[in-house]
């Protein structure tokens, strides 16, 4: 594809529901990285891809955060039993060879 | 730790006047810096990188080990850069892959 690709663009959630956002990288990137973005803030790190590995994965707020990137293309982050405090934008970025980061449009979450 | 700090939330200056934005970070190692832009409804994209030393768009920013400082500059500034700036450090290879933000700072540039 063009770019980086994420859906759905806005999710509403009842408190306690689980949700899963997915994200197509850009064709041949080898890093995806996922971002939480709350309002007012800058995009906060939750964890990063090489391929199929999850590296690193400091960022994730709670063991109710999964990631996984089976085949080391689509990635999908879910969301357990979701809380008020879980409301943001969820951005996914992808890397190819250089340090430059492509971001979707990011999946905006609300939790009522 | 890694930390990246942007001091001003918003920054207003009129058209044509010049306009610095502000960036500081903390760093043990040799990051690379970043600037990311996102324009009103649009996604968040690079502007420029220190690596590059380029200037985009009419905007640089000098990377100063000493101040540990990134501030992004534009001689003069006008209505199209009004955006949300974001200032970004990452470690590279030898210091971790994953890039850091800043809260950014909103460029509002008056006619």
């Amino acid at each position: 594809g063009a770019g980086v690709s994420q859906s759905p663009r806005y999710k509403v959630a009842k408190r306690g529901q689980d949700v899963a956002l997915r994200c197509d990288p850009i064709s041949g990137h080898v890093s995806l990285f996922w971002y939480q973005q709350a309002l007012g803030q800058g995009p906060e790190f939750l964890t990063y891809f090489q391929n199929e590995a999850q590296l690193d994965k400091s960022g994730l707020p709670s063991d109710r955060f999964f990631a996984e990137r089976p085949e080391g293309s689509v990635s999908t982050l879910k969301i357990q039993r979701t809380q008020q405090e879980d409301s943001a934008v969820y951005l996914c970025a992808s890397q190819g060879l250089s340090e430059k980061l492509f971001f979707g449009s990011g999946t905006q979450l609300s939790v009522l | 730790a890694q930390r990246v700090t942007q001091p001003e939330k918003l920054l207003s200056v009129f058209k044509g006047a010049p306009v610095e934005l502000k960036c500081n970070y903390s760093y043990s190692g040799s990051p690379e810096l970043f600037w990311y832009v996102q324009y009103s409804r649009q996604r968040l994209q690079l502007l420029l990188r220190h690596i590059s030393r380029e200037s985009i768009k009419g905007f640089t920013a000098d990377l100063n080990k000493g101040e540990t400082s990134f501030h992004l500059k534009k001689p003069f500034a006008q209505e199209e850069d009004s955006a949300m700036y974001y200032c970004a450090l990452s470690g590279g290879n030898t210091g971790g892959f994953k890039t850091i933000f800043g809260a950014g700072t909103r460029l509002f540039v008056k006619a």
